[in-house]
């Protein structure tokens, strides 16, 4: 199956800065890749995701880029504010041609964002 | 509109015990898939129902099972608890069931086994 690995596990910013979280994936068929933000004690919240037939996509202070040759994809998140604090988790899909929609998660990156 | 509804929120079970937890999917959604969620991991797929239908299964034991009814909401058992079992269990629904839906999660039940 598919495996995801999700760097870095803690990350630590000033506010204002830029953020990013790298994710590799195994599986070169998977063809969806969402991004979830969790606060402690909440629901994973869906934030962005993208399409393999897709490089580059963005919301706001907040951007997915996909590199498929590599297989790996990163999320972005500028003028970081204290209220982006949270665990994110990056995702992948089954391989395509598949009808199940099972996500393989990463591990997790909790950004904490210091006023 | 309503999001992903889950009960209960918590639960205090113990070893050997069974567990059914609830779920109610987005209005309009047709697919619910389940995850365990331990703390400092990401979430583990575990099913997912479609049109009442089992459409998949992560490596999880026969312990747990789970069904879809009429109405889209679904139902996770897990018998013979086991400590290991304590974690979130998350529920998620999406309009379908292929690989690039978008699925939306709800609150989870926190499990705790003693």
């Amino acid at each position: 199956g598919e495996n995801v690995e999700q760097h870095p596990s803690t990350l630590s910013v000033q506010e204002g800065d830029s953020a990013v979280i790298k994710c590799t994936y195994s599986d070169s068929a998977s063809n969806y890749f969402p991004w979830y933000k969790q606060e402690l004690g909440k629901r994973p919240q869906l934030i962005i995701d993208i399409r393999s037939n897709v490089g580059e996509k963005k919301d706001q202070r907040i951007a997915v880029t996909l590199n498929k040759t590599a297989k790996h994809f990163s999320l972005h998140i500028t003028e970081t504010q204290p209220e982006d604090s949270a665990v994110y988790f990056c995702a992948a899909s089954e391989g395509r041609g598949s009808t199940l929609g099972r996500l393989y998660f990463g591990r997790g990156t909790q950004l904490t964002v210091w006023p | 509109d309503a999001g992903v509804t889950q009960s209960p929120t918590h639960l205090i079970k113990t070893r050997g015990q069974h567990v059914t937890l609830r779920c109610s999917p987005i209005s309009g959604h047709k697919s619910v898939s389940w995850y365990q969620q331990v703390l400092g991991q990401g979430p583990q797929f575990i099913f997912q129902y479609y049109e009442k239908e089992e459409r998949g299964r992560g490596n999880f034991p026969d312990r747990f099972s789970a069904r879809q009814f009429p109405n889209y909401s679904s139902e996770l058992n897990v018998n013979a608890l086991l400590l290991g079992d304590s974690a979130l269990y998350l529920c998620a629904s999406s309009w379908g069931t292929g690989g690039d839906q978008p699925q939306h999660f709800g609150d989870g039940t926190r499990l705790s086994i003693l």
